[in-house]
């Protein structure tokens, strides 16, 4: 069964560093989200990506955050001057009308 | 735009009894509604899923129910067994449908 991947499955960053999350979404799927989720609280959306433009994003996806869509399979998350507060699980999902996602990336910011 | 409250947020039942939990929206647009389980140290995975032109829709042991004139729908387990543990999710989109709002989750403890 196709499935949405992540890499890597965790990693640790000192604060201010930049980070790129990848994911390689379910082939035939056109729409990309990607989710944090910090430890012990609800699932938040960030951003979704269509067509190769976002289509939404969230209060939470401020100017240090964008996405990228560089080789039409894999779609990356990446955080410029990642913060303290920055730590939490990262999903990305694709979606052919349901929404499937990956297993995360841990991030710790130190 | 959509609010999800869910209920409980933790829920302790016998092995072999049956859960439900339940969860609210406020967009009366919404017509899509899905459950995800997240396991531990892993990504939320969809169980189950509804659309509001259905009320009810089953999956073995699954179910969900959907009443959209009081604007809740219900994830029910029966026969529960300790792989059941989990935190369970529910969701609903804004009116655009690209993004969803999740419910805060509801850990679910099969006792044995």
């Amino acid at each position: 069964e196709p499935e949405v991947t992540q890499t890597p499955s965790h990693q640790v960053t000192q604060m201010g560093q930049e980070v790129i999350l990848r994911c390689v979404p379910i082939s035939n799927h056109l729409y990309f989200y990607w989710y944090r989720q910090i430890l012990g609280q609800k699932v938040e959306f960030l951003v979704s990506f269509y067509n190769n433009e976002i289509s939404e994003k969230s209060e939470i996806f401020d100017d240090q955050f964008s996405v990228e869509r560089p080789d039409g399979s894999n779609f990356t998350l990446k955080i410029r001057s990642t913060k303290l507060e920055d730590s939490a699980m990262y999903f990305c999902a694709s979606s052919d009308g349901t929404q499937y996602f990956g297993p995360g990336t841990r991030l710790l910011v130190l | 735009g959509e609010n999800v409250e869910q209920h409980p947020s933790t829920l302790s039942v016998q092995e072999g009894d049956s859960a439900v939990i339940k969860c609210t929206y406020s967009d009366s647009a919404s017509n899509y509604f899905p459950w995800y389980k997240q396991e531990l140290g892993k990504g939320p995975q969809l169980i189950i899923d509804i659309r509001s032109n259905v009320g009810e829709k089953k999956d073995q042991r699954i179910a969900v129910t959907l009443n959209k004139t009081a604007k809740h729908f219900s994830l029910h387990i029966t026969e529960t067994q300790p792989e059941d543990s989990a935190v369970y999710f529910c969701a609903a989109p804004l009116d655009s449908n690209y993004q969803l709002i999740w419910g805060a989750g509801t850990k679910l403890i099969i006792k044995p």
